[in-house]
């Protein structure tokens, strides 16, 4: 069966500072994404990886396929990044499996 | 330019009263999907569509049903909402079942009384 779990679970920053979101996975995977969703929001997909590094503005994923761990970093913070963060894996056909969510509050 | 839309954004039924909640696309996607997502945890899928081909998982209860009358449309069915299926229900689409990202729209959020 494969878990996703994603640290830490809550995380309070101050903006302007770098923000690391971990994941890791137990078994081998075709895609990795990673979602935000703001309060009583419905989710958006900021990134699909399956290999190496992916930038988009102020957000870096990255991935690690041999250690099955990916990074969600966020530079510059910004109290507009305050939202849930969720990654979710993708094993050939079967559903996303979703890890706990990564909880992200930016204090001004 | 909305992609996935989500009718009614919020919804209040009754105890045993059938609801119904839809989802358009306007991105011609293949497969349309049905999260039910409870405050504080992860999405949990219910069902999909691949085109006309419907997937219900394993653990969905019997009183969710689907319908997908045609690429742009599915409908989410629940025959008696029950207090534990007060939840925010969340459609997705994507072009194909295997690496392609998948788009969300903004949710319906069930409340039942």
């Amino acid at each position: 069966k494969n878990e996703v779990e994603q640290s830490p679970q809550n995380l309070t920053a101050q903006e302007g500072e770098f923000i690391t979101i971990n994941c890791s996975y137990s078994v081998g995977i075709s895609a990795l994404h990673w979602l935000q969703q703001h309060p009583g929001g419905g989710i958006v997909s900021l990134f699909m990886l399956s290999s190496g590094k992916k930038k988009h503005g102020r957000l870096i994923a990255t991935i690690n396929i041999q250690e099955k761990h990916s990074s969600l970093h966020i530079t510059a913070s910004h109290p507009r990044d305050s939202a849930v963060y969720i990654c979710a894996v993708k094993v050939g056909n079967t559903p996303l499996v979703f890890g706990k969510g990564t909880r992200l509050s930016v204090i001004a | 330019d909305a992609m996935v839309i989500q009718n009614p954004r919020y919804q209040v039924t009754q105890f045993g009263k059938p609801v119904t909640l839809s989802c358009s696309q306007t991105l011609n996607h293949n497969v349309m999907y049905w999260y039910q997502q409870k405050s504080s945890q992860a999405p949990k899928l219910l069902f999909h569509y691949y085109d006309k081909d419907f997937n219900n998982e394993a653990d969905t209860p019997d009183n969710f049903q689907s319908r997908r009358p045609n690429t742009s449309f599915c409908f989410l069915d629940i025959r008696s909402p029950g207090l534990g299926d007060a939840a925010m229900y969340l459609c997705a689409t994507s072009r194909d079942l295997t690496t392609d990202t998948q788009y969300f729209g903004p949710g319906t959020r069930l409340t039942v009384l």
